[in-house]
């Protein structure tokens, strides 16, 4: 089915620490990999983005990594700041034009 | 900040009640998506429109109906509302129908 599954739910870091959420997609044909960041009361934002044409891509502190192979993908934090708090959502565009969303992980950064 | 906006920020109905969201597209964006994000949850995907045609439905039942204007705006009707339908309803911008989504601010629907 359309899924895409979010891990953890919950991460808690020290300032300056690295973050990592990792999903997972099931269906082989999609091709397209946004994250998103959520404060509270406040409207999804695109942080980052990737197509099934390369593994990596960076901006600044932020990196993802896409494997098509074992159809995973990861955001990479670095240097985290209080301001990194926030729920990040991964989702993945199906060959139905679809953006399905993973359930969220709630990251906080503790200074 | 997108220029994607959306009206009304707040809405309170009861049960049984029809309800109507409109978003505004953002400049030179053709295509727009429509989510029900419930507390706590991410975003569900209800339906797209594409150069005023629907492309695409989620698990959402018919009484979740909408339409997009020659102007590419849209709206999402929500006919018989049920407690459940209590959620941020949220659209999104893009310029096609795989390309990146802009969200607007949302729209916040209370149903009692």
């Amino acid at each position: 089915g359309e899924n895409v599954e979010q891990h953890p739910s919950t991460l808690s870091v020290q300032e300056g620490d690295s973050a990592v959420i990792k999903c997972t997609y099931s269906d082989s044909a999609s091709n397209y990999f946004p994250w998103y960041k959520q404060e509270l009361g406040k409207r999804p934002q695109l942080i980052i983005d990737i197509r099934s044409n390369v593994g990596e891509k960076k901006d600044q502190r932020i990196a993802v990594t896409l494997n098509k192979t074992a159809k995973h993908f990861s955001l990479h934090i670095t240097e985290t700041q209080p301001e990194d708090s926030a729920v990040y959502f991964c989702a993945a565009i199906y060959n139905t034009d679809k953006l399905i969303f993973g359930t969220g992980t709630r990251l906080q950064v503790f200074p | 900040e997108t220029g994607v906006t959306q009206s009304p920020t707040h809405l309170i109905k009861t049960r049984g009640q029809q309800v109507t969201l409109r978003c505004s597209s953002q400049s030179g964006h053709n295509t727009v998506s429509w989510y029900q994000q419930a507390l706590g949850q991410g975003p569900q995907f209800i339906f797209q429109y594409y150069r005023e045609e629907e492309n695409g439905r989620g698990n959402f039942p018919p009484r979740f109906s909408g339409l997009q204007f020659p102007n590419y705006s849209s709206e999402l009707n929500v006919n018989a509302l049920e407690l459940d339908d209590s959620a941020l309803y949220l659209c999104a911008s893009s310029s096609g129908r795989q390309e990146t989504q802009y969200f607007g601010p949302g729209t916040r629907l209370l149903v009692l």
